[in-house]
C-alpha cells in the first residue's frame, strides 16, 4: 500500500486538451513536491509546496496542496507532447528530510 | 555545476557477484539520498545522509546491502552477494536542505543474472 496514492495510474490525451492528475494521502505532510521524469533519466522537481491551500502557477502547470495538507493536485493546461511522461508527487514529515514517492501517473500527449 | 553523477549508467552482472554503485553529490549539498525504484514498488528511499553521516538506513533491504559517504563529494553503494531480485534502477540524489527539491542523478540500472 503506497502511502501516497496518485491517480489516475495513466492518461492518455490529444494536444491541447486539459488534465488533472491527483495525489492524496492520510498522513499530513510538511511539504509536497512534485517531479517529472523521462525514461532512462531521474525525476526532475518542478515544483514545492509548504502551505496548506497554497497554489504555484509553472507556466500551463498549476499545482494545489489541499488545505489539510493530506493531497495536491496537478493540473496542465492545453497539453502538449513534451509534457509526456511520468509525474510523482513525494511528501515530507516535519522532521528529518525524507520524501516518500506516490507510485507516479504515465502520462502520453498524442500529437 | 554538472549535477549528480553516478556511475556506472548500467551494470550486468551474475547472482553472488559483488556490485559497488557511485555517486557524486552537487558540491554544497548537505543531504545525500539512495532510491531504488522498480516497477512493482516504484520509488523507495534506501538510505539518506546528513553531512556525511547516515541519519535514516530503515530501507536498506538487508545485511546484503551497504552504504558509505566518506566525504561530501562521493557516496557508495555496494550490495554483496547480489542477487536477481535486486534489478532495479539505483538513483542518487543530493539535496541543499530541508523542504529543498532533490536533484536526481540519472541512474544505474542494474540486472542481475
Amino acid at each position: 500500500t503506497q502511502l501516497l496514492e496518485q491517480s489516475p495510474q495513466f492518461l492518455s490525451i490529444q494536444e491541447g486538451e486539459n488534465l488533472t492528475v491527483y495525489c492524496n494521502s492520510s498522513s499530513v505532510f510538511s511539504s509536497l513536491q512534485w517531479y517529472r521524469q523521462e525514461p532512462g533519466e531521474g525525476p526532475v522537481l518542478l515544483v514545492t509546496v509548504v502551505t496548506g491551500g497554497e497554489v504555484k502557477k509553472l507556466k500551463r502547470l498549476t499545482f494545489q496542496f489541499g488545505d489539510a495538507r493530506k493531497d495536491s493536485s496537478l493540473h496542465i493546461t492545453a497539453a502538449q507532447p513534451g509534457d509526456t511522461g511520468l509525474y510523482l508527487c513525494a511528501g515530507a514529515w516535519e522532521y528529518g528530510n525524507k520524501l516518500v514517492f506516490g507510485a507516479g501517473t504515465i502520462l502520453r500527449v498524442k500529437s | 555545476d554538472a549535477g549528480v553523477i553516478q556511475s556506472p549508467r548500467h551494470e550486468v552482472t551474475e547472482m553472488g557477484q559483488e556490485v559497488t554503485l557511485r555517486c557524486k553529490p552537487i558540491s554544497g549539498h548537505d543531504y545525500l539520498f539512495w532510491y531504488r525504484q522498480t516497477m512493482m514498488r516504484g520509488l523507495e528511499l534506501l538510505i539518506y545522509f546528513n553531512n556525511n553521516v547516515p541519519i535514516d538506513d530503515s530501507g536498506m533491504p538487508e545485511d546484503r546491502f551497504s552504504a558509505k559517504m566518506p566525504n561530501a563529494s562521493f557516496s557508495t553503494l555496494k550490495i554483496q552477494p547480489s542477487e536477481p531480485r535486486d534489478s532495479a534502477v539505483y538513483f542518487c540524489a543530493s539535496s541543499a536542505g530541508r523542504f529543498i527539491g532533490y536533484t536526481f542523478g540519472s541512474g544505474t540500472r542494474l540486472t542481475v543474472v
